[in-house]
């Protein structure tokens, strides 16, 4: 089974700022991991995934996370806020090869003030 | 590639009646998922199908929710006798199977249901 935990519901930042959002995983198996964005109304889209490859992991629109094993962790990062990061994160988890269905933790909402 | 297309955005009924919901997947793509969301709650696997069958459903999925993705290409989830704990956002997303490497879900904008 698998499980996500994101800590902190919702995340401040000043635009321009170091951006941290946090979660941890669950699984029995080795995991594949996520962070999806949502925008009000719309459908969520793909920032980034890590398979197993390197733990670092390169997203779109300067994201990025790592995979810390030992930790349980994938958290996310950006190094400075810009007004159009505000939206909900949700970190998700599925389990490596029959990838099929995401556990999503319950999001993050990320507001950036000017 | 349009992406993946839900119908209606919205839907208003009262309690007792019955709703449906429509999803277009991206045309290559095989697998196609239904999820739902509750405010504050992130996402929640209801069933999948790969091409035109359905491979799992979710507890959530009671016999009031049925599923169908007639010749693989479209689906539809159709809701029985609405209840007000059926209010939520109800979200279709679609994958390309592969052989190695992750299964990225593409996600639709989402239908909100509303029972009155």
């Amino acid at each position: 089974a698998q499980s996500v935990t994101q800590l902190g519901s919702h995340v401040s930042v000043s635009e321009g700022a170091l951006v941290l959002l946090r979660c941890n995983y669950s699984s029995s198996v080795p995991p594949y991991l996520f962070w999806y964005v949502q925008y009000p109304n719309q459908g969520l889209q793909l920032l980034l995934k890590y398979t197993s490859a390197a733990t670092l992991v390169k997203g779109i629109n300067g994201f990025e996370a790592e995979f810390k094993k030992s930790e349980t962790s994938f958290h996310l990062t950006k190094p400075s806020a810009h007004m159009s990061d505000a939206a909900e994160y949700f970190c998700a988890v599925s389990p490596g090869g029959s990838n099929y269905k995401l556990t999503f933790g319950k999001g993050t909402l990320l507001t950036v003030n000017p | 590639d349009t992406g993946v297309s839900q119908n209606p955005r919205h839907k208003i009924t009262k309690r007792g009646q019955n709703v449906t919901f429509r999803c277009d997947p991206i045309s290559e793509h095989n697998r196609l998922y239904w999820y739902r969301q509750t405010l504050g709650q992130g996402p929640e696997f209801l069933t999948y199908f790969q091409n035109e069958a359905q491979l799992e459903k979710s507890r959530l999925l009671s016999d009031r929710f049925s599923a169908e993705r007639p010749k693989g290409s479209f689906s539809t989830l159709e809701i029985q006798r609405t209840e007000q704990g059926d209010s939520a956002m109800y979200l279709c997303a679609s994958s390309l199977e592969r052989n190695s490497g992750a299964n990225v879900l593409t996600f639709g904008a989402g239908s909100r249901l509303t029972v009155l």
